[in-house]
C-alpha cells in the first residue's frame, strides 16, 4: 500500500538552534499535506498545512517545504525550545474519493538544553 | 485542549471481550474520524463520518464498527478482542467532511485500549 515518511528516527537539536525534519511520500497525486506534532500522553497537533500548488509556507517559528520533483516535505522549526520536543509525523491526503490522512511513521526530535 | 473529548482515558480488558469507546466532537465539527496508534503500526485511519453518515472507510477490521449520533458524538465498538487490539484510539473532528486546507483536523487525547 502506500506508505508516507520513513521508519521513526530520532532527531537531537541544541536549544535555540533550528530544526529540520524531513519525510518522503510515495503518491505523486497528493495535492494537500500536514505536519503533526505528538507529546507524550497527548493526541496529535496540527502545526501547518500546505496544498500542492505551492512549494512553501510559513507560520510562526515554523516553515513548511514541498519538493514535488521529488516527493518530499521537510518542517523546519526555527530557534527551537524545550517545548518542541515530541514526536512529529507528516500526513498526506491520499485515495480521493475515499479520502483519509496517510500518516508517516514519525521523527522525534529532542531538544538538548 | 483541542476540544475533541474522548471517554475513557484508559480501559483494560480481557481478549473476547467488547469495549465502546466514546467521542464528543469540537463544538460546530460535523466530521468524526477514527485512528488507531500502535507501536508497530503507528497512525492508521480506521473510519470517517460526516453528519451522521459514513464518509470514509480505512483499515477498520471488521470486528470493529463505529457510529454518530445525531447529536454529533460518536462512537467506536471493538469486539471479540485480541491483544493485538492494544493501542492508542484517538478520535479527531473537523467542520467538513473533505480533507483539505481549511478543513483543520483536531485530534482528541486518545483512549489507551489494553487487552490481556
Amino acid at each position: 500500500g502506500e506508505s508516507v515518511g520513513l521508519h521513526l528516527p530520532t532527531l537531537s537539536v541544541q536549544e535555540g538552534d533550528n530544526s529540520i525534519i524531513n519525510c518522503a511520500y510515495s503518491n505523486s497525486a497528493s495535492d494537500y499535506f500536514i505536519w503533526y506534532k505528538q507529546e507524550s500522553g497527548k493526541g496529535p497537533q496540527f502545526i501547518i498545512d500546505i496544498r500542492s500548488n505551492m512549494d512553501k509556507r510559513q507560520g510562526q517559528r515554523v516553515t513548511v517545504l514541498l519538493n514535488k520533483t521529488v516527493k518530499h516535505l521537510s518542517l523546519q522549526i526555527a530557534a527551537t525550545q524545550p517545548g518542541d520536543s515530541a514526536v512529529y509525523f507528516c500526513a498526506e491526503k491520499t485515495n480521493f474519493g475515499n479520502e483519509k490522512l496517510t500518516f508517516g511513521t514519525g521523527t522525534r526530535l529532542t531538544i538538548i538544553p | 485542549d483541542s476540544g475533541v473529548t474522548q471517554t475513557p482515558k484508559h480501559l483494560i480488558t480481557a481478549t473476547g471481550q467488547r469495549v465502546t469507546l466514546r467521542c464528543s466532537p469540537r463544538s460546530g465539527d460535523l466530521s468524526v474520524y477514527w485512528y488507531q496508534q500502535s507501536l508497530d503500526q503507528g497512525l492508521q485511519f480506521l473510519i470517517q463520518y460526516y453528519n451522521g453518515e459514513e464518509r470514509a472507510k480505512g483499515n477498520i477490521l471488521e470486528r470493529f464498527s463505529a457510529q454518530q449520533f445525531p447529536d454529533l458524538h460518536s462512537e467506536l465498538n471493538l469486539s471479540s478482542l485480541e491483544l493485538g487490539d492494544s493501542a492508542l484510539y484517538f478520535c479527531a473532528s473537523s467542520v467538513a467532511g473533505q480533507v483539505n486546507a481549511g478543513n483543520t483536523i483536531y485530534f482528541g487525547e486518545g483512549s489507551w485500549l489494553t487487552v490481556v
